[in-house]
């Protein structure tokens, strides 16, 4: 069974920092890209930043791009998020989530671990 | 980048009808090796979303088969043969057709009457 387990979230101050991590299980993690998909309260969803199975490639949406770096562990089966000049827009329940098989979609999301950024 | 629209925002439906969400994209979805990288998730209230349909029609695992997508180019449909009650919930279409980079609707929320 897929099980992907995430926690860091906390409450942080405008311009600090967080580091989220992600613990999978259940299937070859090293074997398949990863994303990270936010969903602020009450809103939709936003894809935050994306890896590949071998951490050789990333990705950012322009919203953290410079401010964001997306990181894994294949070894530990850990994925990561370090999240640093943090911005109240960035509050949100951050997912972490597995790419299907070619990419064709994202079958399976954890439960997300909330993060809010205020003073 | 490819644009999401869904509607409507809700939908109010009796127990037992049949329920349809529209998603259109601004760009054609099918990818350079001929596959539409289109997905339907859905979000219960208080969870995590969850996959239903990928590729325009295909049925995720463990998912009913009153649960049914359609569609080509720029527009599809999600359509539930009838609703039931542990269906209410946030419907969203997504393209991964840009992929690593998602893009999702706008969400539709189904609701009983």
């Amino acid at each position: 069974e897929v099980q992907l387990v995430e926690s860091g979230g906390g409450l942080v101050q405008p311009g600090g920092s967080l580091r989220l991590s992600c613990s999978a299980s259940g299937f070859t993690f090293s074997s398949y890209s990863m994303h990270w998909v936010r969903q602020a309260p009450g809103k939709g969803l936003e894809y935050v930043s994306a890896i590949s199975g071998n951490g050789g490639s990333t990705y950012y949406a322009d919203s953290v791009k410079g401010r964001f770096t997306i990181s894994r562990d294949n070894s530990k089966n850990t994925l990561y998020l370090q999240m640093s000049s943090l911005r109240a827009e960035d509050t949100a329940v951050y997912y972490c989530v597995k790419v299907s098989v070619a990419g064709s979609s994202v079958d399976y999301w954890g439960q997300g671990t909330l993060v809010t950024v205020s003073s | 980048d490819i644009v999401m629209t869904q509607t409507p925002l809700s939908s109010p439906v009796t127990l037992g009808q049949p329920a349809s969400i529209s998603c259109r994209s601004s760009q054609r979805l099918v990818h350079s090796d001929g596959n539409t990288y289109l997905s339907w998730l859905q979000q219960r209230p208080g969870q995590p979303p969850r996959l239903l349909i990928y590729k325009i029609s295909n049925r995720f695992s463990g998912v009913p088969d009153r649960f049914s997508g359609s569609g080509a180019g720029t527009d599809f449909t999600l359509k539930i043969s009838r609703v039931e009650a542990e269906d209410v919930g946030v419907y969203y279409c997504m393209q991964a057709t840009q992929f690593p980079q998602l893009t999702f609707g706008g969400g539709t929320k189904v609701e009983i009457k």
